[in-house]
């Protein structure tokens, strides 16, 4: 089955600084890739998404780009700010009709002002 | 918008007792999930339901039954409540390859 391997948290940071949250992954086939992001007090949605190699998923000023050589899809952004602050959850999905992912065990992100 | 809604999002229950975690999604989807979230351990899938009457095991179906009568809802039945069942729990219905997640129930056992 498939498997994540994430950037182990916490993760501080200040305002406007840059950010990268590693996650290397391993899977059957050709996997697409997920970065689902939980606010505090929330469920987890989805923040971007990326189907095949070298494409770049990107959304809220987010960005990931699937690197097959290298079996990763690092989480970036080039100026946090405080709403950013969450748990960050990788997950990469081979495929089949019932749509099972395998999440990471999530990265938590505070951002300080 | 996709809404998948959770009957409770606090709950205490005594050990022994049983205890039922209510998921409704108002959006058609064939599939659903029952996940437990826990510190340092992510998201764990508990049970999923691909069709009404339909569920397969996720990777900790212990402990836990789930029932899918309706298509829009989708049941979790901890039949016998523990300690170590005390966890959120959360519910996805999904698209194709994108789950929608409902705001999680935080289950107290006492």
């Amino acid at each position: 089955g498939n498997s994540v391997t994430q950037m182990e948290g916490p993760v501080t940071l200040s305002e406007e600084a840059f950010l990268t949250i590693n996650c290397t992954y391993t899977a059957t086939g050709y996997p697409s890739l997920f970065w689902y992001v939980q606010y505090p007090g929330e469920g987890l949605q989805l923040l971007l998404k990326a189907t095949k190699a070298d494409d770049k998923g990107s959304n809220k000023g987010f960005e990931a780009t699937y690197r097959k050589e290298t079996t990763s899809f690092h989480l970036e952004k080039g100026s946090v700010q405080v709403s950013d602050s969450a748990v960050y959850f990788c997950a990469p999905y081979s495929g089949g009709s019932n749509y099972k992912l395998t999440f990471g065990k999530g990265t938590l992100l505070t951002v300080n002002p | 918008d996709v809404k998948v809604t959770q009957s409770s999002r606090y709950l205490v229950k005594r050990t022994g007792e049983k205890v039922f975690l209510e998921c409704v999604q108002d959006m058609d989807h064939e599939n659903m999930f029952w996940y437990r979230q826990d510190p340092g351990l992510g998201l764990r899938l508990i049970y999923f339901s691909y069709d009404v009457k339909m569920k397969e095991k996720g990777d900790i179906p212990e402990g836990y039954s789930v029932s899918r009568e309706k298509k829009e809802r989708f049941s979790l039945i901890l039949e016998s409540a523990s300690t170590n069942q005390t966890s959120m729990y959360l519910c996805a219905s999904s698209w194709a390859d994108t789950q929608y997640f409902g705001p999680g129930t935080r289950l107290t056992v006492l």
